[in-house]
């Protein structure tokens, strides 16, 4: 069963770096699939971030295509969000999760439990 | 940019009522469309991909239908465990998008 969990500072300082982890269990990343990250203002909707394969390439949402990173490790069988110049907009949940159609424009299933990210001074 | 459109924005209902969700794309998405179910404080859950198809251990009374522009989710009989909000996603087009959600509340 594939798990996934989110992982780092739930806050973080105006324009500084967001940077959020998730580890996933139950399955090998570099077997394939991509993975995603999705993230969710308290009491709102819910927004595409970008996408990774195991090969490293990724697909970003162009509203935040000029900020964001993700990465990654497959050694470790995480992959990663970094978000820079964050502002009060930026609050969220941030999820992971799995593209479950095994293309990088899919839907997502499984996901992770979700953390806060608060941008905050 | 597709936008979704889902309506309504709440829909009150009394258990072992039919619920109807509605999602309208602004320009067609073929069939990519996905239905997912969130309560409070929990991830999203996948119930339905491709306008049509239940995801796995998703219970029979939940279906999905449409294509192009205009898709429906419909729960047949609502359970207690139902009421929630429900979004829909599509991938016909970058960047993937969802709607605004609708959530079916108790009457």
């Amino acid at each position: 069963q594939v798990q996934l969990q989110v992982s780092g500072p739930g806050l973080v300082k105006p324009s500084e770096t967001l940077s959020l982890t998730c580890t996933v269990s139950g399955y090998s990343i570099r077997n394939g699939y991509y993975w995603g990250w999705i993230r969710q203002p308290p009491g709102k909707g819910l927004e595409w971030i970008g996408t990774v394969y195991h090969s490293g390439s990724t697909f970003y949402n162009p509203s935040l295509k000029s900020r964001v990173t993700i990465s990654v490790d497959t050694s470790k069988n995480q992959f990663s969000l970094k978000l820079t110049s964050v502002a009060a907009a930026d609050t969220a949940v941030y999820y992971c999760a799995r593209d479950g159609s095994g293309s990088a424009s899919g839907w997502f299933d499984p996901w992770g439990q979700g953390a806060l990210v608060t941008v905050s001074s | 940019e597709i936008v979704l459109t889902q309506s309504p924005a709440t829909l009150s209902l009394s258990p072992g009522e039919r619920a109807t969700l509605s999602c309208r794309a602004s320009q067609s998405v073929s069939s990519y469309l996905a239905w997912y179910q969130q309560k409070p404080g929990q991830a999203p859950r996948l119930l339905i991909y491709d306008a049509s198809n239940r995801a796995t251990g998703i219970p029979p009374r939940f279906s999905g239908s449409g294509s192009g522009t205009d898709f429906t989710l419909t729960i047949s009989s609502l359970e207690p465990e139902d009421f929630a909000v429900y979004y829909c996603q599509q991938r016909g087009s970058w960047p993937l998008t969802f709607g605004g959600g609708t959530k079916v509340e108790i009457k």
